[in-house]
């Protein structure tokens, strides 16, 4: 079957721009992550998604992200007034429920200009 | 706060060699522990999973074992290969998070 699927796969935008990133999870897959990764680093959790709820969404930077997830399935993380240190690779996974393995998808590489 | 540390953070072997690869963690409170590989440039790929109330968990040349109570899991690869050759991260969930590390740089020379 289909895995986590991202898009865009690259994004360039100037600072201070608005950006959206797209996640489409395993079809069937309640939870939902995002993460952030810099170069060198393991990945750095954003937020967590069980149905359409954020449960956990502590991992956030500030208020300038947000993500939503309306429908219990496609997630969309959301960033305003972008800035040079937002400049990243952000991933999506997505499990069965809270325990079970998870599946990444294969990135959206950020840059900010 | 949990955190996750990977030790060694690079590591090159020959061909053929059997090697461990080591993650500890400051809260044993989990409810599981995942080993990912990741290639460069790409996603992670998800190599074993153990929950917390497992000891181990084997798929082919890869066995990972957890100890809650001393806050450690090691990943032992057999045989390496020079396709093994990759960045392994260690995982460890809790609550709703999961916290990562930084990984281990693998290299397998052939």
């Amino acid at each position: 079957g289909a895995g986590v699927s991202q898009t865009p796969s690259n994004k360039v935008t100037e600072k201070g721009k608005y950006v959206e990133l797209r996640c489409d999870p395993i079809s069937g897959h309640t939870a939902l992550y995002w993460y952030r990764q810099s170069l060198g680093q393991g990945p750095e959790f954003l937020i967590y998604f069980q149905g359409t709820g954020a449960a956990d969404d502590s991992g956030l930077p500030n208020d300038r992200f947000f993500a939503v997830r309306p429908e219990g399935s496609v997630s969309t993380l959301k960033i305003q007034r972008t800035e040079r240190g937002d400049s990243a690779v952000y991933l999506c996974a997505s499990s069965f429920g809270q325990s079970d393995t998870q599946y990444f998808g294969p990135g959206t590489r950020l840059t900010v200009l | 706060k949990q955190e996750v540390t990977q030790i060694p953070a690079a590591l090159s072997v020959p061909e053929g060699e059997n090697l461990v690869l080591n993650c500890s963690f400051t809260d044993s409170a989990i409810y599981n522990l995942q080993w990912f590989r990741q290639d460069p440039g790409k996603g992670l790929t998800s190599l074993l999973l153990i929950q917390s109330s497992q000891r181990e968990q084997t798929s082919g040349r890869l066995n990972a074992s957890l100890d809650k109570s001393s806050g450690r899991s090691t990943l032992y690869i057999a045989a390496s290969q020079p396709g093994d050759s990759a960045t392994y991260l260690c995982a460890v969930s809790g609550g709703f998070k999961t916290i990562f590390g930084a990984g281990t740089r693998l290299f397998v020379k052939a």
